[in-house]
């Protein structure tokens, strides 16, 4: 039974175009992430949000909306896609707000064509 | 600035032997660090967390140590398999939303 899961798992798309991950997690976590990884395998904070509630946004462009309809759910949606935003994505979930264990998903690969 | 290198950046080991990847931090407070371990194409998982009053933490073949006054730590793997081919990243937590996350060390282990 996964504990984080995130649709879909590869995404090719075209320059301009809107698309949306999904991300669920069943292990009960008040906190979920999203994090993005270039192709040099770094991982970059993006968003997290606590109870539905947004508590860091990093600098990322506003073409990133997130949005958490309840606090097992952290959906990503991005506008006008470029070129940049190539990268994986993962979800992640932790317990506790910052000091916890985070708990990633597979990640979703986000090829921008 | 609260950073985290790795070292070294990839490294290529035969099966059964042992190695050491490195993880230097500035991140100031220090609550914990964490080694994770990433598959390809799958998300980080963690092996070990270590305290500042923790030195050394062993997960099966994986030990992790923590020097808190020189801000270093390692993570050995012993009699290494070849499903220990991954990248390896350390992060560091300093007990507030940031953490702080090292580039991963690419390790590859050949039969």
């Amino acid at each position: 039974d996964t504990a984080v899961s995130q649709t879909p798992k590869y995404l090719v798309t075209q320059m301009g175009n809107d698309k949306s991950i999904k991300c669920e997690q069943n292990l009960g976590h008040d906190t979920m992430y999203w994090y993005k990884q270039d192709s040099k395998k770094f991982l970059k904070i993006m968003f997290s949000y606590n109870n539905k509630e947004l508590i860091i946004n990093e600098t990322v462009p506003n073409r990133f909306s997130p949005k958490s309809p309840d606090k097992a759910h952290l959906n990503l949606h991005i506008n006008s896609l470029e070129l940049g935003d190539s990268a994986v994505y993962f979800c992640a979930s932790s317990l506790g707000t910052y000091t916890g264990e985070l708990f990633f998903g597979e990640g979703s690969r986000l090829t921008v064509l | 600035k609260n950073q985290v290198e790795q070292s070294p950046q990839s490294l290529i080991i035969l099966e059964g032997k042992n190695c050491t990847l490195q993880c230097n931090y500035t991140v100031s407070p220090f609550s914990n660090l964490r080694w994770y371990k990433q598959d390809t194409g799958r998300g980080p998982v963690s092996l070990t967390i270590m305290t500042f009053s923790e030195n050394t933490k062993s997960n099966g073949r994986y030990t992790a140590t923590l020097d808190a006054d020189t801000k270093q730590s390692s993570l050995h793997i012993t009699a290494s398999q070849l499903s220990d081919s991954a990248s390896y990243i350390c992060v560091v937590s300093r007990g507030d939303y940031k953490l702080s996350f090292g580039a991963g060390t690419t390790v590859t282990v050949r039969a």
